[in-house]
C-alpha cells in the first residue's frame, strides 16, 4: 500500500484479555518499529525489527508484551493479560533502512491502534 | 541518561506570525535529529530532519537549527497558518542505536 497500515484502529477490551495489533509496513521497507503513546505523552519505543536480524526488544515493558514479524513484512504486537495501564495508542513505523539511516533517516508512521482496557 | 525534552509544553501564536519550538537533548553521541507533527487522532508526520554535521536546514516555511555546543534543537515555522496547529515532537537517533528517542511534545495553537 501507499503507507503504513494498522488494524484495528480502535480496540476496547476487558482487563485480563489478550489483544493482537497488526501492522502492514510500506512495501520494501526493511525496518519496522513499534512505539506506544500514552495520552498527552511522547512516543515510547517498544521493539525494532530489521530484516532477518534478531529484533531489539529492549523497550518492551514486561513479558506480557511480544511481537513478531512474519516474512519480513507484516508484524503483530501481542499483549497478554491486558492491564488498564496498557491503554494507549500503539504506533507502527517502517523505514527503508533504519532510523537515521544513510539515505532517509525518517520513520514513516501509521495512524495507530488505540487500545482501551476497561 | 538518554532524554530529549522540550522547554515549553504549549505555545500559542497569532496566525501569520513566526513560531519557534525548542528542544534540548542530552546525548552527545546523537547524530541525527528529526521533527514530527502530529494532528489529533493521526500518526506523526515528518516535517524536517538534520544530521549532526549540519547547523541549519531549511524546508518550505520551516527551518531546523542545531546547536551541538549546548545540545539544543529548534524548529522555526514561518508565517503560521491554522493548519499548523498540532503537537510537535523532536526526536534523536543515538549513533548505533538505530531507533528514534522522542521528546514529550509541544502543542502549537495558531490563533486566527
Amino acid at each position: 500500500g501507499a503507507g503504513v497500515s494498522q488494524s484495528p484502529s480502535n480496540k476496547v477490551t476487558e482487563k485480563g484479555k489478550d489483544v493482537e495489533l497488526r501492522c502492514d509496513p510500506i512495501s520494501g521497507h526493511t525496518a519496522l518499529y513499534w512505539y506506544r503513546q500514552s495520552l498527552g505523552q511522547g512516543l515510547e519505543f517498544l521493539i525494532y525489527f530489521q530484516g532477518n536480524s534478531a529484533p531489539d526488544k529492549s523497550g518492551l515493558p514486561s513479558d506480557r508484551f511480544s511481537a513478531e514479524r512474519t516474512g519480513g513484512s507484516v508484524s503483530t504486537l501481542t499483549i497478554q493479560r491486558t492491564q488498564q495501564e496498557d491503554s494507549a495508542v500503539y504506533l507502527c513505523a517502517s523505514s527503508p533502512s533504519r532510523a537515521g539511516g544513510p539515505n532517509t533517516g525518517e520513520l514513516f508512521f501509521g495512524e495507530g491502534s488505540r487500545l482501551t482496557v476497561l | 541518561g538518554e532524554s530529549v525534552g522540550l522547554h515549553l509544553p504549549t505555545l500559542s501564536v497569532q496566525e501569520g506570525d513566526n513560531s519557534i519550538i525548542n528542544c534540548a537533548y542530552s546525548n552527545s553521541a546523537s547524530d541525527y535529529f528529526i521533527w514530527y507533527k502530529q494532528e489529533s487522532g493521526k500518526g506523526p508526520q515528518f516535517i524536517i530532519d538534520i544530521r549532526s554535521n549540519m547547523d541549519k536546514r531549511q524546508g518550505q516555511r520551516v527551518t531546523v537549527l542545531l546547536n551541538k555546543t549546548v545540545k539544543h534543537l529548534s524548529l522555526q515555522i514561518a508565517a503560521t497558518q491554522p493548519g499548523d496547529s498540532a503537537v510537535y515532537f523532536c526526536a534523536e537517533n543515538i549513533r548505533g542505536a538505530q531507533k528514534l528517542v522522542f521528546g514529550q511534545g509541544t502543542r502549537l495553537t495558531i490563533n486566527p
